[in-house]
């Protein structure tokens, strides 16, 4: 156990609906970071969360969006699902000092959009 | 832009059967770059952060190895229990923190 915790495991929606993603960090990290994952390609950065605030977006589509929270887990919002939203959705957090700046990385969400 | 390439794409190697993984990148102000391993549908698990050229680090049978231009993740006698998809990713000194990450080695370790 990694101790960033993200929920559901596994989800198959339709085309058009909206689906939520929650992450929990580790305890004490303050930045939470999101990731796609898919067959073709390699992690693909797309939004960065530091204590409630946005600090960085990547290549995220306007139709997802994300938050976090004053208890500082996330959600990733993803809208209007197309088919080529499957994927693996990856939440990491960071502390910063620990693990020279790396990230811990959650077990992911598996993304079936049919 | 930063960027990370990595190769092979994928490697098959016997037990007990060396070899090394490359990742050569591209970044403005390295300020690390990174080795996870990464199972079948599971999150990439941390190895290794390098910072400056000529650094090394050990973990059981793989060494890790950074130049100005690439990395090198070196197998020594590898088990089966080896086989994962290595990922190497960059971190720049400038802007935000994320990682930019490379499209990973896949190595098999065949009995």
């Amino acid at each position: 156990d990694s101790g960033v915790t993200q929920t559901p495991k596994h989800l198959i929606t339709a085309t058009g609906q909206r689906v939520t993603l929650r992450c929990s960090p580790r305890s004490g990290d303050l930045s939470v970071y999101w990731y796609q994952q898919s067959l073709d390609q390699g992690l693909q950065f797309l939004i960065q969360y530091y204590n409630g605030e946005e600090r960085a977006k990547g290549n995220i589509l306007e139709r997802f969006s994300a938050q976090q929270f004053p208890d500082l887990h996330s959600e990733l919002n993803l809208s209007s699902l197309e088919l080529g939203d499957s994927a693996l959705y990856f939440c990491a957090s960071s502390g910063g000092d620990r693990e020279g700046y790396g990230y811990t990385f959650g077990s992911g969400t598996r993304l079936t959009v049919v | 832009e930063d960027q990370v390439t990595q190769s092979p794409e994928a490697l098959r190697l016997q037990e007990g059967e060396s070899s090394s993984l490359n990742c050569s990148y591209t970044v403005s102000g390295l300020r690390g770059l990174f080795w996870y391993r990464q199972d079948p549908g599971k999150g990439p698990e941390f190895l290794f952060t390098l910072y400056s050229a000529g650094e090394e680090k050990e973990k059981e049978r793989l060494k890790a190895t950074l130049t100005k231009k690439e990395s090198f993740l070196h197998i020594t006698a590898p088990k089966p229990e080896d086989s994962a998809t290595y990922l190497c990713a960059v971190q720049a000194h400038f802007g935000n923190e994320k990682l930019t990450f490379g499209t990973g080695t896949r190595l098999t370790i065949i009995p």
